[in-house]
């Protein structure tokens, strides 16, 4: 069964702090999709990362990275020197694009980051 | 990047009145589309799967009678609950398939009194 696990309920950091929030999944396909998404209070998603399970590579972007590893089942996503405005629920969620394609999420990480 | 529109943003509404929430896909055309449904503090569950000109596909445990979901055209799905009662009180959110990714809605907050 699909599922998507995030243990991390809630972070507190400082400013300019980095931080990595985790996620673990468990599928039984072999192509899925995995992705990142950002809730602020205001409650829109916004859409961060997707990555396919066969692009195994490391990605950067900007303060955000993300490290894939299959073997370990595990997309950790990381904000270096962390901000006020970093401030926000972050969810990771998993599709099996020939399957449902629906997306299962986990359950976030709140991540809060004090001046 | 696809922009999708939910009307209205927040509503409030009587115990046992219906709820109309409209999805709208604004410069892409959505086949599938997604409802979810977020209680405070909690993650987003998935409630059914809308595909455009057939019925909806509802996941374990959701009311297909109290939440009923009409996917009319390519750009349009709407959420109806009916016969609202407080633990319906929620944040929906939904969210249109295009290309393997899913574009989501900025959320509609119903609170039923």
């Amino acid at each position: 069964a699909q599922k998507v696990t995030q243990a991390q309920t809630e972070i507190s950091v400082v400013e300019k702090e980095d931080v990595t929030l985790d996620c673990v999944y468990e599928t039984r396909d072999t192509t899925y999709y995995l992705f990142w998404y950002k809730q602020p209070p205001s409650g829109e998603l916004v859409f961060l990362i997707r990555r396919n399970s066969f692009d195994e590579q490391n990605e950067i972007s900007g303060r955000y990275s993300w490290n894939f590893q299959k073997s370990t089942s595990s997309f950790n996503f990381t904000i270096t020197a962390s901000q006020v405005v970093d401030s926000a629920v972050y969810f990771c969620a998993l599709s099996e694009p020939y399957n449902t394609d629906k997306l299962i999420f986990g359950t976030g990480t709140r991540l809060q980051v004090f001046p | 990047g696809a922009v999708v529109s939910q009307h209205p943003s927040w509503v409030i509404c009587k115990s046992g009145t219906s709820v109309k929430i409209e999805c709208r896909s604004l410069d892409f055309q959505a086949t599938t589309m997604f409802w979810y449904r977020q209680f405070p503090k909690q993650s987003l569950m998935l409630m059914a799967t809308s595909n455009e000109g057939s019925k909806a596909t509802y996941e374990q445990g959701v009311e297909k009678d109290k939440f009923l979901i009409n996917h009319a055209s390519l750009t349009l799905s709407t959420l109806t609950v009916t016969s609202a009662h407080p633990e319906d009180s929620s944040f929906y959110i939904c969210s249109g398939d295009s290309s393997y990714e899913q574009y989501f809605g900025p959320g509609t907050r119903l609170t039923v009194t």
